[in-house]
């Protein structure tokens, strides 16, 4: 079983409409979830943190998590082109007292006009 | 904005040379981090540093890789013997705690 999960897309929306991104996580022990943003050839950008079960929102941006699920998600409010971009989910894994990020394949979304 | 940077940009090396891929992370973070991303393929761990030195590493970095932090600001990874198949983007990031993870620009390594 893969530590995190993400369908690879592509997921394509039309501009305006929601985007829905899922993960899904492997290590009941994990304590913190991200979603970073990765256009082609760039680095990962940080969006979104979440720590505790529920919603959280910035902007267009909702992270939820449930973990008794183990699933975390993260919802995109009226798409925008500029949306269009590989997002990752990482979980932070405690390790030996030490924490690491593991991150999912990623899922590819594409917004057309 | 304090920002995680990487030196240099673009590294091109022949196949059995040996590499260092440099990192300034940010000033007051305490937890320093190599991740590689292959080309279409996902970002996989390498490797974490804490309190100087390594906290956790990955199948992946073996005895060809080290990492090391020699003057209180930058964080280097060496690639011993460098081979084809090590060809990737090498990013670094840093966080303060249990937090988030900033990530640098990455350094696309190319071994030919």
């Amino acid at each position: 079983q893969k530590e995190v999960e993400q369908n690879s897309g592509p997921l394509s929306v039309p501009e305006g409409a929601i985007a829905s991104l899922n993960c899904t996580y492997s290590d009941r022990g994990s304590q913190s979830f991200f979603w970073y943003r990765q256009y082609s050839g760039k680095s990962p950008e940080l969006i979104m943190s979440i720590y505790s079960n529920g919603d959280k929102e910035d902007g267009r941006f909702t992270a939820q998590l449930n973990k008794a699920s183990q699933y975390v998600s993260l919802l995109i409010r009226d798409s925008q082109p500029s949306d269009s971009a590989t997002y990752l989910c990482a979980v932070n894994k405690v390790a030996g007292g030490y924490n690491k990020l593991i991150f999912g394949a990623g899922t590819r979304l594409a917004v057309h006009p | 904005e304090p920002e995680v940077t990487q030196t240099p940009s673009h590294q091109v090396t022949q196949m059995g040379q040996e590499v260092i891929l440099r990192c300034v992370p940010i000033s007051n973070h305490l937890y320093f981090y190599w991740y590689r991303q292959i080309l279409g393929q996902k970002v996989e761990f390498l490797v974490s540093f804490y309190n100087n030195e390594i906290s956790e590493k990955s199948e992946i970095f073996d005895d060809q890789f080290s990492v090391e932090r020699p003057d209180g600001s930058n964080f280097t990874l060496k690639i011993r013997s460098t081979k084809l198949e090590d060809s990737a983007m090498y990013f670094c990031a840093s966080s303060g705690s249990y937090t988030e993870a900033f990530f640098g620009q990455g350094t696309r390594l190319t071994v030919v």
